[in-house]
């Protein structure tokens, strides 16, 4: 069926470096999209969307880029932090749905 | 911003037994509430929704009678493991939505451990 999926299940990184999420999708009819940041045992937490009518995105410290051609979605985090150190799911709605469909999660590990 | 708390954040409980995991809206009304379940190291499976006033819609493969959701209020639902068993064990997460808005807001999570 259709899916989200991540590339990478794991991602190390030095402190102050730029990371790059990948994240590809399948279902073609997916019109928002949403990053979230999941720490060790606590719940999701929202960090920044994307509708499908546009291709980048850009938060505090976070890019959203929206390639729709190849169905492929990443998040870019600049200068990256320790505290940054959690999963990081992709989700999509499509069809008016406000149901998101979770990818699979990628582990970031920032080393100080 | 928006918060949605969860009650208990960790239980164990006796195999047999049932337990009941809150999850509230604390500064907008709720209309529609969802519960994941999570496994380590995996993603988040949608099991119900749930929208005030009216029976949880189940995805495919997760039991309505075992997992007994009930949204009573626009700012309370509530999800009642029963009859637990260990390999009900897990990370139960619910979240939120507002009437208006695409945003969804996550509680912080229930763990449950049935011994």
């Amino acid at each position: 069926g259709e899916s989200v999926g991540l590339h990478l299940p794991t991602l190390s990184v030095q402190e102050g470096d730029n990371s790059i999420i990948n994240c590809a999708y399948s279902n073609s009819a997916s019109d928002y999209f949403i990053w979230y940041k999941q720490e060790s045992g606590k719940g999701p937490q929202f960090i920044i969307d994307i509708r499908s009518n546009m291709d980048k995105r850009q938060g505090q410290r976070v890019t959203v880029l929206l390639n729709k051609t190849v169905k492929h979605l990443s998040l870019q985090i600049a200068a990256t932090q320790p505290g940054d150190s959690a999963v990081y799911f992709c989700a999509e709605r499509s069809g008016g749905s406000y149901i998101p469909t979770f990818g699979r999660g990628t582990s970031l590990i920032v080393h100080p | 911003g928006a918060v949605v708390s969860q009650h208990p954040s960790r239980v164990i409980c006796k195999s047999g037994t049932s337990v009941k995991i809150e999850c509230r809206s604390l500064d907008f009304q709720a209309t529609t509430m969802f519960w994941y379940r999570q496994f380590p190291k995996k993603s988040l499976m949608l099991m119900a929704t749930s929208n005030e006033g009216s029976k949880a819609t189940y995805e495919q493969g997760v039991e309505k009678d075992k997992f007994l959701i009930n949204h009573a209020s626009l700012t309370l639902s509530t999800l009642t493991v029963t009859s637990a068993h260990p390999e009900d064990s897990s990370f139960y997460i619910c979240s939120a939505k507002a009437g208006r808005g695409n945003t969804i807001y996550f509680g912080e999570g229930s763990w449950l451990t049935v011994v």
